[in-house]
């Protein structure tokens, strides 16, 4: 299994401003994926990062609103900009085992936007 | 697209009662499906890979091509046992169905 740290584990945010959300994993990984968990809902995949290259988005998701970094192979960024209170979610970072096609997942991180 | 359904929002059972959490896929090709869970305060995991054809905490998942259907079943529910479940297809990009909150009462 792999080990997966978020931070911040949770924040509390005014409406217009941006929150970086960082995600670390113990183990070299192409690519990692960040998910978001709104109240009462499943998880919806807002992108995945890959390593030296831009991240996928997915259809309704935009870099402009969730830039997100991949600097190295164990680690990532996902930014979310110009927050509004329909941005306060949980949002998770995961890593995909190559060879099982498992995905684990960070721990998440609560996102309130007031 | 791979997608998959789970038509219940949430199952309430007893102690001791069979519990059955009901999940479709609609697409072609051979699926590959898991089960994740998420139980309180804990991060989602892996539950159950039906590739494996393994029990994993008693509860056991049969693939059925006919119906299209992956269901998650355990005989005899347990307390611990409570926790929201999640069924989604292999692949990079999981497409989670909407998850099923189970509560085991005492």
């Amino acid at each position: 299994s792999a080990v997966i740290s978020q931070k911040p584990s949770r924040d509390i945010c005014q409406r217009g401003t941006s929150l970086t959300i960082q995600c670390q994993v113990d183990s070299q990984v192409t690519m990692m994926f960040w998910y978001r968990q709104q109240p009462g809902q499943s998880l919806t995949l807002i992108a995945t990062a890959n390593q030296g290259s831009e991240a996928t988005y997915e259809s309704g998701f935009v870099i402009d609103k969730f830039p997100i970094s991949r600097p190295n192979l164990t680690f990532s960024t996902l930014t979310v900009s110009n927050m509004s209170p329909e941005d306060s979610s949980i949002y998770l970072c995961s890593l995909s085992h190559p060879s099982t096609d498992t995905q684990y997942f960070g721990p998440g991180t609560r996102l309130t936007v007031l | 697209a791979q997608r998959v359904t789970q038509p219940e929002k949430l199952l309430s059972v007893f102690k001791g009662a069979p519990v059955e959490l009901k999940c479709n896929y609609s697409y072609s090709g051979s699926p590959e499906l898991f089960w994740y869970v998420q139980y309180s305060r804990q991060r989602l995991q892996l539950l159950l890979r039906h590739i494996s054809r393994e029990s994993i905490k008693g509860f056991t998942a049969d693939l059925n091509k006919g119906e299209t259907s992956f269901h998650l079943k355990k005989p005899f529910a347990q307390e611990e046992d409570s926790a929201m479940y999640y069924c989604a297809p292999a692949g990079n990009k999981l497409t989670f169905g909407g998850g099923t909150r189970v509560l085991v009462k005492p």
